[in-house]
């Protein structure tokens, strides 16, 4: 079974830092990976997709990088906009899949 | 682009069908689907069903498949999820999202499905 493992399962950080969240994938998927934020009651909304193409209208801050099976998604200065969950999902095989989450909250 | 607006909550015994809508207003793009994910509690999300309303094409995750029809309606620019024989495993929030070369780029609200005796 393909399956998407996402660390770590919290990070607590204060505003100003960087964020780095990891997505290991079982078997390799190219580039076919994107990461998603969650907030409390609101729908994901897509950041990054193509492993490391911000998707249209994210901040600079949000950078994605990896191919095969590693993936990272980093989170230059935090803002205060910026603590949720974030999760990643393969669309390079069926069925897609997404990981577990990371959930970023303030220190 | 577009923006998505699903139906209400739904509570349903098990064995019982649903049927969740989610309209595209403004859709237009004729090379992209919408998906269907639902987030049961607790639990990762988990893709369900995709449709190509400009050719009816659809894909069904086996879990689901034989439980899941996805229509699209033309006049409304709606999508419907169908799921019957519904158990307590299908309690989720469902979301239809736009699907193009932008993976779920943009999603509807959510519709919470509760299943229950």
């Amino acid at each position: 079974e393909f399956v998407l493992t996402q660390s770590p399962a919290t990070l607590s950080l204060s505003l100003g830092e960087s964020a780095t969240l990891s997505c290991r994938a079982s078997e390799r998927i190219g580039n076919n990976l994107a990461w998603y934020q969650q907030k409390p009651g609101q729908a994901p909304t897509l950041l990054v997709y193509g492993a490391s193409s911000r998707a249209t209208g994210i901040p600079p801050r949000f950078s994605g990088s990896g191919s095969g099976t590693e993936f990272t998604l980093t989170i230059h200065s935090l803002q205060s906009e910026d603590f949720a969950v974030y999760f990643c999902h393969q669309n390079n095989y069926r069925p897609r899949t997404f990981g577990q989450g990371t959930k970023v909250d303030l220190k | 682009q577009g923006l998505l607006v699903q139906s209400g909550p739904e509570l349903k015994k098990p064995g019982d069908s649903v049927r969740v809508s989610c309209k595209a207003s403004q859709y237009t793009s004729s090379d992209a689907g919408i998906s269907w994910v639902r987030q049961a509690p607790g639990q990762v999300f988990e893709w369900i069903a995709w449709i190509r309303p400009q050719t009816g094409v659809t894909q069904y995750e086996a879990k689901v498949q034989g439980r899941v029809t996805l229509t699209w309606d033309r006049s409304t620019a709606t999508v419907y999820m169908d799921l019957k024989s519904l158990t307590s495993d299908d309690t989720a929030v469902y979301y239809c999202a736009i699907d193009s070369e932008q993976p779920l780029h943009s999603w509807g609200q959510g519709t919470l499905v509760t299943v229950s005796s």
